[in-house]
């Protein structure tokens, strides 16, 4: 099946700093990814749709120069926390839609494992 | 209001249970609907994946779609411990849509 690998799965880094997660679509091409952020007990938000070749599309209140995200190729998603702080802490989780296959009835948005942000 | 409602829980119940988990919305224009697990500290797995109104089968799992009610379900038959995990909806206006999640209902199977 559709695989999305996420890297690293774990962070954690010093206020100030900037991070870089990735967003890989291993056995599919994905012409666009979403990236969802998670707080504790809570679901999924939006924050952005990724699109390969474009700019991305950004949820209302997301600070499009904060979260930094570039789709570069049909298997690759990149998201960029800029100038990290603690509020930035949370699961931050990437989902690709198989491209240029059926119907979208039958693909349905298959999610990495989740990146777990600690800024201190 | 949220545009979709799901009850947190959390849920238990014993071994061999049915348990049943449901979302309500106020967007009639929802058309997709789905239901993941999501284990803990793991990117949510799509259960089940249905279109506008009627029931969808797979194994232990039933999803029920109730459009003039606004109100979704997912059965499960057997339950099991390994079935323990936090569940969300999930819907769209159209195909390749945006999704929007419910809250997760954290369910817990006791052996």
């Amino acid at each position: 099946g559709a695989v999305v690998s996420q890297h690293p799965s774990r962070v954690i880094c010093k206020s100030g700093t900037s991070v870089k997660i990735e967003c890989r679509s291993l056995d599919f091409q994905a012409t666009t990814m979403f990236w969802y952020r998670q707080f504790p007990k809570q679901s999924l938000m939006l924050m952005a749709t990724s699109n390969e070749g474009s700019k991305a599309t950004y949820e209302q209140g997301v600070e499009k120069d904060k979260f930094l995200i570039n789709h570069a190729s049909l298997t690759l998603s990149t998201l960029t926390v800029t100038s990290a702080h603690p509020e930035d802490s949370s699961f931050y989780i990437c989902s690709a839609r198989v491209s240029g296959g059926p119907s979208s009835y039958n693909s349905p948005l298959h999610f990495g494992n989740g990146t777990r942000l600690t800024v201190t | 209001q949220k545009e979709v409602e799901q009850d947190p829980g959390p849920l238990s119940v014993p071994e061999g249970a049915i348990v049943s988990l449901n979302c309500t919305y106020s967007n009639s224009a929802f058309q997709y609907f789905m239901w993941y697990r999501q284990y803990s500290r793991k990117g949510p797995e799509l259960l089940m994946y249905t279109y506008s109104s009627g029931n969808k089968e797979d194994g232990r799992f039933t999803a029920q779609v109730d459009k003039s009610s606004k109100y979704i379900s997912l059965f499960i038959r057997d339950s099991q411990p390994s079935d323990s995990a936090t569940y969300l909806c999930a819907m769209s206006y159209n195909q390749g849509g945006k999704l929007i999640f419910g809250q997760g209902t954290e369910l817990s199977v006791k052996p």
